[in-house]
């Protein structure tokens, strides 16, 4: 079955550091975003991607980026992390032009201390 | 930018009686999508809607797209303590492939 994968699943860091949060897709979806969920704000987006060399900024991405070399990973990236990123990170695919139903991964809870 | 707004924030029900909970938005989309996310893990879709003024029922529950195209509501009928979770309504942005989320509603059932 077609899955996504998010890893690490838990990851305590400390203030400053770069941290990566990996996902991988076996849909082979084009479409992949990135959520962070926060208590009160729901699911909020980071960054998107329509596919191979493309990215997009979404309404929270200061802090953030994310690159795409091929179909599968949209890797993010904390540059320097903050303790207002201590967040749980949701991938998501979809099909271009499908229904507009998002496949979302397990999640990634970040504490950054 | 686009927000939508869902309400209520929060419900606590006794188990076997009906929910509504409703989705507001600033701007029109051409699909609103139910979601329903359980402890510790992603969200996964309830329900899809595709027409202003589709009624799409899945087993319990019942959605609506509204005619204005900027509402939406679901209905969840005869609860379960299964049914405990985070509902969070979402629109498909009409001049993207974006998906914009409420803030959700927690629902809550009593013993």
């Amino acid at each position: 079955d077609a899955e996504i994968t998010q890893s690490p699943r838990h990851k305590i860091t400390e203030t400053g550091r770069q941290v990566t949060l990996a996902c991988h897709q076996t849909w082979n979806h084009n479409n992949m975003f990135w959520y962070r969920q926060d208590l009160g704000h729901g699911l909020r987006l980071i960054h998107y991607s329509y596919g191979v060399q493309d990215t997009n900024k979404g309404e929270v991405s200061d802090g953030y980026s994310v690159s795409r070399s091929n179909t599968e990973d949209l890797p993010l990236t904390l540059e320097s992390a903050a303790s207002s990123q201590t967040s749980v990170y949701f991938c998501a695919t979809s099909d271009p032009g499908g229904t507009g139903e998002l496949f979302f991964g397990e999640g990634s809870r970040l504490t950054v201390l | 930018g686009q927000q939508l707004n869902q309400s209520p924030q929060s419900m606590f029900i006794q188990e076997g009686e009906d929910v509504s909970m409703n989705c507001t938005s600033s701007s029109i989309f051409n699909t609103w999508l139910w979601y329903k996310q359980d402890p510790g893990e992603g969200p996964v879709l309830l329900i899809a809607l595709y027409k202003a003024g589709e009624l799409t029922s899945n087993g319990r529950l019942t959605a609506q797209f509204g005619t204005t195209r900027k509402d939406s509501f679901l209905n969840i009928s005869a609860s379960i303590p299964s049914d405990v979770g985070i509902y969070f309504c979402a629109g498909h942005d009409l001049s993207g492939d974006k998906i914009i989320f409420g803030k959700g509603t927690r629902l809550h059932i009593l013993p």
